[in-house]
């Protein structure tokens, strides 16, 4: 079963507001990872936070990872419409004997010009 | 480097057919995997393998075999395709084995199963 869930699943704003979109897993994490998806194409990491931070900035993403409610947050500040796209989070839970990433379904953010 | 690459881009199949997938990369990547993408459900993970001649089960494995004899090269077979395969299907790669590393995503197969 997939490991992390994201809320909301569909998100519309408009250009220039923040946009916020929440993860959820289930077990214990080595790392999590966040990605986008433009429409047709293949996914592009944005950024990894590892389990023993709570937040990372890159440029204008902001993460946040609560460990105690296994759950991760990505801001996007001052969006612009090419942030439209879907983003995925994605984790490396710490159980297993090999590395596998597995993935939510994913938060289809479209910000209107 | 031309990173990650899949091909064919689209293919049309009739139930009970074989073929290929080709993916290959170009970055001397240890690790590589094949996820495939329906509505609704994001990814499920495939096959992954953590080197050459290295290969194990993800999530969805059934009906889909995988090798990988070099590094460069792994390819997704489906044994006898079923309508239920009808998805896209993305390849992966990343320098390292564990979850520290980002993966590399290929632009994705898109495949239809009649």
């Amino acid at each position: 079963s997939q490991q992390g869930e994201e809320d909301p699943q569909a998100l519309s704003i408009q250009e220039g507001e923040n946009a916020t979109m929440n993860c959820s897993y289930k077990t214990s994490i080595n790392n999590l990872q966040w990605y986008r998806q433009n429409s047709g194409r293949g996914l592009v990491h944005l950024i990894l936070i590892r389990s023993n931070e709570r937040e990372k900035h890159s440029g204008r993403l902001r993460v946040t990872l609560d460990t105690s409610k296994k759950s991760s947050s990505l801001l996007i500040t001052a969006s612009r419409a090419a942030d439209t796209a879907s983003y995925f989070c994605a984790t490396d839970y710490s159980g297993g004997s090999n590395y596998k990433l597995t993935f939510g379904k994913g938060t289809l953010l479209t910000v209107n010009p | 480097n031309a990173g990650v690459t899949q091909t064919p881009k689209f293919q049309v199949l009739k139930t009970g057919q074989s073929m290929t997938l080709q993916c290959a990369q170009d970055m001397n990547h240890e690790y590589m995997s094949w996820y495939r993408q329906d509505p609704g459900m994001g990814l499920r993970l495939i096959h992954y393998s953590v080197g050459a001649g290295i290969t194990d089960q993800g999530e969805v494995p059934n009906g889909y075999n995988v090798s990988r004899s070099t590094t460069e090269d792994f390819p997704l077979r489906l044994l006898s395709a079923a309508p239920s395969q009808t998805s896209v299907y993305f390849c992966a790669s990343s320098l390292g084995t564990s979850g520290y590393n980002e993966q590399f995503f290929g632009p994705g197969t898109r495949l239809t199963v009649l």
